[in-house]
């Protein structure tokens, strides 16, 4: 019973480059969130996706990101033109159902990402 | 603005002894409180999530106490042992909040020998 995965685990982008962050829920997940760990700072809330919606996207950056999560395939978060800001841990969650009540969250082991 | 705030100086005790870490929180008014165990180059792990209308809740060695009065939750790990060594976070959701977290910085701890 695999938990939730992320791949890569490390990504190196020079500035300009696109990085592409892949993540495959729980077997009957269909809510997935993603976070962004900065050094020294707590994981934020970017995005809450379901299959083929976009829930919340209040925590991600108006511009060079996006999120998806297809019928089929893992959920991809997407940043154009990165920059050496953008360097940081980003984790993939996910639950059964929303709300944490009776269904909190199981986060992956992240994609670290560095922007030389 | 909102703000949580739990220890950033790493505690450390000896082995057998009880773990107190804190969280405490301003500006805010959270449904529910979670706990979760965080290790290098890994993804935080749920432990004990425990609801506005709760006092106490515990979980094996491991228990929490919310008080919404002095905006403030305390986390319990007894008879620690080595294995407990890790990073601790605290995070809160709002009614409502569909599992959008606000989490705090962490509290390192570690458990000698």
């Amino acid at each position: 019973n695999a938990g939730v995965m992320q791949n890569p685990r490390h990504l190196v982008r020079r500035r300009g480059q696109e990085a592409r962050l892949r993540c495959s829920p729980m077997k009957g997940h269909s809510h997935v969130y993603w976070y962004r760990q900065l050094p020294e700072e707590g994981l934020k809330f970017m995005v809450y996706l379901q299959k083929e919606n976009i829930i919340d996207e209040s925590g991600m950056p108006k511009e060079r990101f996006s999120a998806e999560f297809p019928k089929e395939g893992p959920s991809i978060l997407r940043i154009q033109q990165v920059v050496r800001g953008d360097s940081a841990a980003y984790f993939c969650a996910s639950s059964p159902a929303a709300g944490s009540d009776n269904s909190p969250l199981h986060f992956g082991n992240g994609t670290r990402l560095t922007v030389t | 603005s909102q703000k949580i705030e739990q220890n950033s100086e790493a505690l450390n005790i000896q082995e057998g002894k009880t773990a107190t870490l804190t969280c405490n929180y301003t500006n805010y008014s959270p449904a529910y409180l979670q706990w979760y165990r965080q290790d290098p180059g890994r993804g935080p792990v749920f432990l004990l999530l425990i609801r506005e209308n709760e006092k106490e809740k515990r979980k094996e060695r491991l228990k929490v106490t919310f008080d919404t009065t002095l905006k403030q939750s305390l986390f319990h790990i007894t008879a620690s042992q080595p294995a407990d060594s890790a990073t601790y976070l605290c995070a809160l959701e709002p009614t409502g909040g569909g599992n959008k977290l606000t989490f705090g910085t962490g509290t390192q701890l570690k458990v000698e020998l």
